[in-house]
């Protein structure tokens, strides 16, 4: 069974910080994707990262994919308090038709 | 195009009555997907529908819970005799294609008194 696994669960920063979200998964995956999603809102998709070594940037967060290492970053650089969210990883499974979603870590940039 | 779309947005009910939730897919998507979100967690697979077919179901808890996805109409998720327990957020996801391309609508949320 495909587990993934988001550390940290709960990340509170000050804005203008640096940080990396982790995102650890068990077995082969085509894919995978990283979400924000707001309190009470649904989720709003930010990267797709489909093969090793595939890198995407957009604004302040870039992400990053190791097929090998069965691991995904999500990197904040210099935090500011609209980034505040739950971040979500999800991975397909391959030859399945499911995303798999981890914990999510809830980020808090405080001022 | 309209995205997603899912109603009610809010939902409560008392234990033991039966719950409705409907999606209705962006235009031109076939596939439909449901996940349950229970409060301070992750997405969690339910089922998995194609136009009059349930594809894959092993998310879905084997009493209570059933979905459906017709012809014509938005897909159904359905639980009968609620509990507390089924208190969370739903969310469905369409597709055109294939689970690589997955929409989300805004999600359902359910309270069980």
């Amino acid at each position: 069974e495909l587990k993934v696994e988001q550390n940290p669960l709960f990340l509170s920063m000050q804005e203008g910080k640096n940080y990396t979200i982790y995102c650890n998964y068990s077995t082969t995956s085509d894919r995978l994707y990283w979400y924000r999603q707001d309190p009470g809102k649904s989720l709003e998709s930010l990267f797709v990262l489909l093969s090793n070594g595939a890198v995407k940037q957009e604004g302040r967060l870039m992400a990053s994919l190791d097929t090998k290492a069965r691991l995904s970053t999500l990197h904040i650089t210099a935090a500011v308090h609209d980034l505040s969210a739950t971040y979500f990883c999800a991975v397909v499974i391959q030859g399945a038709q499911k995303l798999v979603f981890g914990q999510g870590t809830r980020l808090t940039i405080n001022p | 195009n309209a995205g997603v779309m899912q109603n009610p947005r809010h939902l409560v009910r008392r234990r033991g009555q039966e719950a409705r939730l409907r999606c209705s897919p962006m235009k031109g998507h076939s596939h439909v997907y449901w996940y349950r979100q229970l409060p301070e967690e992750g997405l969690k697979f339910m089922v998995y529908l194609q136009k009059e077919n349930i594809i894959d179901e092993s998310g879905m808890p084997k009493e209570r819970f059933s979905a459906e996805f017709p012809k014509e109409g938005p897909s159904i998720l359905r639980i009968q005799q609620v509990v507390r327990g089924d208190s969370a957020a739903y969310f469905c996801a369409s597709s055109p294609t294939s689970v690589f391309e997955q929409y989300f609508g805004p999600g359902t949320r359910l309270t069980v008194t």
